[in-house]
């Protein structure tokens, strides 16, 4: 399975500043997805990226928001913007495993974000 | 709407002792049914189901799918506390790749 190497692991920032969260895969992946898990909660997906295509954003998420960049097969990007205290989660990069047609996730090792 | 419920919230229990974790769902077109360990923030993926009544198993856990029934076990036998974590839920439905997840269970196993 592929192995993801996320960051920043945590941060903790100003509201109003904006905040890039890095997901490499080492291996080349069809699809990124975008998760946020809000204090207490389950995992809420933000967006599917697809390499040489914008971004599809779930109900309730924006681009404008959460800026998602994927410039090749192997990386990723989200942008947390014009931050409050809402936004405080972890947010999680994940890739399909895509055995078959299932698909189960593989995790980066996520990145918990305070903004104060 | 997609839906998936996991019962209890949460369970402390002693070590030695076996726990159940339930998932029950309501989705659309439904492809699999996957459980996670969640222990600080990335899940770490346990197992994936597909067919009703095939246990999975892998060690001291196994799990095993109702389709009829619409819900999913998780068992852990001889619990430690490394077994502690959140574990998740999350079912795999639909053409699009949509993985729709739990609440999970907060497991806590004291000594």
């Amino acid at each position: 399975s592929a192995v993801i190497s996320q960051k920043p692991s945590r941060d903790i920032c100003q509201r109003g500043t904006s905040l890039t969260i890095q997901c490499q895969v080492d291996s080349q992946v069809t699809m990124m997805f975008w998760y946020r898990q809000q204090p207490g909660q389950s995992l809420t997906l933000i967006a599917t990226a697809n390499q040489g295509s914008e971004a599809t954003y779930e109900s309730g998420f924006v681009i404008d928001k959460f800026p998602i960049s994927r410039p090749n097969l192997t990386f990723s990007t989200l942008t947390v913007s014009n931050m409050s205290p809402e936004d405080s989660s972890i947010y999680l990069c994940s890739v399909d495993k895509g055995e078959g047609g299932h698909y189960g996730y593989t995790f980066g090792s996520g990145t918990r974000l305070t903004v104060v | 709407e997609d839906k998936v419920v996991q019962s209890p919230l949460s369970l402390v229990v002693h070590e030695g002792d076996t726990v159940t974790l339930n998932c029950s769902y309501e989705v659309t077109n439904f492809r699999s049914l996957l459980w996670y360990k969640q222990e600080k923030k990335a899940p770490t993926f346990l197992f994936m189901l597909t067919s009703s009544g095939i246990e999975k198993k892998s060690g001291r856990l196994s799990s095993i799918l109702d389709k009829k029934e619409l819900f999913s076990i998780l068992n852990i036998t001889a619990t430690q506390t490394g077994d502690s974590a959140v574990y998740l839920c999350a079912v795999n439905s639909g053409g699009y790749q949509k993985v729709t997840f739990g609440t999970g269970t907060k497991l806590q196993v004291i000594p």
